[in-house]
């Protein structure tokens, strides 16, 4: 199947600084990403779909100076917290759309953020 | 609210037993997918089924969907420690070109 990374899969920051997360479809080309984020024990919470070469569409509630996207290329989008804080700290996961085939979704393993 | 909510929240069965676990959504869609999430890893699509589809098979998975109710559910036949996950609906639709997830369903199986 479809394969989806995430880079890294774990960062520890300090707060004030920014952290930047990369989702990058491996083995197909996705014009759609999409940025969840997920809480202990709870369901993805939509951020944002990320459009190549295009803004991003944030979700209502999602600061987008807060959480700057970029889909720079049909196999990349970055996801970057800025000026992060103690409450940022969540599991950031992404998935890619393909664009061959456009119901489902790829999911790549996650990122846990920590902000200390 | 979430448009998807999958019952019961959390389930504790034996291996070998079946496990039933159902979503319920509210407005009309064009799929629905369900995905098991394995403690702290990313997801794992599982199994799509279509809005013009009443039942889909996959191995040990069966799904249904009853899309007059507005709901879908994800059997599990003859379970195994390994399925031990969370299990989440996800509907979709073609015009909004984004899914929505339900709460998941925390299956234990005891071995």
């Amino acid at each position: 199947g479809a394969v989806v990374s995430q880079h890294p899969s774990r960062v520890i920051c300090k707060s004030g600084t920014s952290v930047k997360i990369e989702c990058r479809s491996l083995d197909f080309q996705a014009t759609t990403m999409f940025w969840y984020r997920q809480f202990p024990k709870k369901s993805l919470m939509l951020m944002a779909t990320s459009n190549e070469g295009s803004k991003a569409t944030y979700e209502q509630g999602v600061e987008k100076d807060k959480f700057l996207i970029n889909h720079a290329s049909l196999t990349l989008s970055t996801l970057t917290v800025t000026s992060a804080h103690p409450e940022d700290s969540s599991f950031y996961i992404c998935s890619a759309r393909e664009d061959t085939v456009q119901e489902t979704q790829y999911f790549g393993p996650g990122t846990r953020l920590l902000v200390l | 609210s979430q448009q998807g909510e999958e019952d019961p929240q959390a389930l504790s069965i034996q291996e070998g037993e079946n496990a039933t676990m159902n979503c319920s959504y509210k407005t009309s869609i064009n799929n629905l997918q369900w995905y098991r999430q394995n403690s702290g890893r990313g997801l794992v699509h599982l199994i799509l089924i279509r809005s013009n589809e009443r039942e889909k098979h996959s191995g040990r998975l069966r799904v249904t969907l009853d899309t007059s109710k507005k709901s879908s559910s994800l059997l599990i036949t003859a379970s195994r420690a390994a399925d031990t996950a969370s299990y989440f609906c996800a509907t979709g639709n073609t015009n909004a070109g984004k899914s929505t997830f339900g709460d998941g369903t925390t299956l234990t199986v005891k071995p």
